[in-house]
């Protein structure tokens, strides 16, 4: 079982949809959880960071945490084109600074 | 403010050769990691830097991968021999000092390619 699993995609939204984009992972003791957004052939850049059960909003984007099930999301509302990545799921333990990651979701946004 | 640099973008080499990847950090930042993603798999981390010490590599595939970050400032990774399954894209990151912001800034990566 791989330590952080992410919808496999690609996946295609219209403009102006809600994109949903999951992420499960395997350790209990992970503390922290990112988003990352990478555009091809740049660099990762983080959208969001999460620590707490519950909803993190930065305008068009949500994480949502449950740490119970082990289960991170990313929620974009009124996609853009623009928004069309590949979207990286993070966590960290605790002890440590290693950041364990998913394999990414490709989304596409079209108009 | 200058993000994370890396140098070269793109190296091609032969089985067998010597590559010396660079990177700098943003300026101030003690932490630095490296991470590296192979065809089809995921980001995986190699190791991390704090300041010129090494705080856990256990990441680091084999004995043919040599880091090093002298002064505490830019960074090294040398892979000698390369080998095929070395090829991938190396990505550095950083962050600021240990127990400051966890938040890492990555560069855009060096896609090295053995052949």
């Amino acid at each position: 079982q791989k330590e952080v699993e992410q919808n496999s995609g690609p996946l295609s939204v219209p403009e102006g949809a809600i994109a949903s984009l999951n992420c499960t992972y395997s350790d209990r003791v992970s503390q922290s959880f990112f988003w990352y957004r990478q555009y091809s052939g740049k660099s990762p850049e983080l959208i969001m960071s999460i620590y707490s059960n519950g909803d993190k909003e930065d305008g068009r984007f949500t994480a949502q945490l449950n740490k119970a099930s082990q289960y991170v999301s990313l929620l974009i509302r009124d996609s853009q084109p623009s928004d069309s990545a590949t979207y990286l799921c993070a966590v960290k333990r605790k002890s440590g600074s290693r950041l364990t990651f998913g394999e990414g979701t490709q989304l596409t946004v079209n108009p | 403010e200058a993000g994370v640099t890396q140098f070269p973008s793109h190296s091609v080499i032969e089985k067998g050769q010597t590559v010396t990847l660079r990177c700098d950090p943003i300026s101030g930042h003690d932490n630095l990691y490296w991470y590296r993603r192979v065809m089809g798999k995921e980001i995986k981390f190699l190791l991390h830097f704090v300041k010129e010490s090494k705080q856990d590599e256990s990441g680091m595939p084999n004995n043919r991968f040599l880091a090093e970050r002298t002064g505490g400032t830019y960074s090294t990774l040398k892979v000698q021999p390369a080998e095929l399954e070395d090829s991938g894209v190396y990505f550095c990151a950083s962050s600021p000092r240990p127990g400051g912001s966890d938040t890492q800034y990555f560069g855009p990566g060096t896609r090295l390619t053995v052949l």
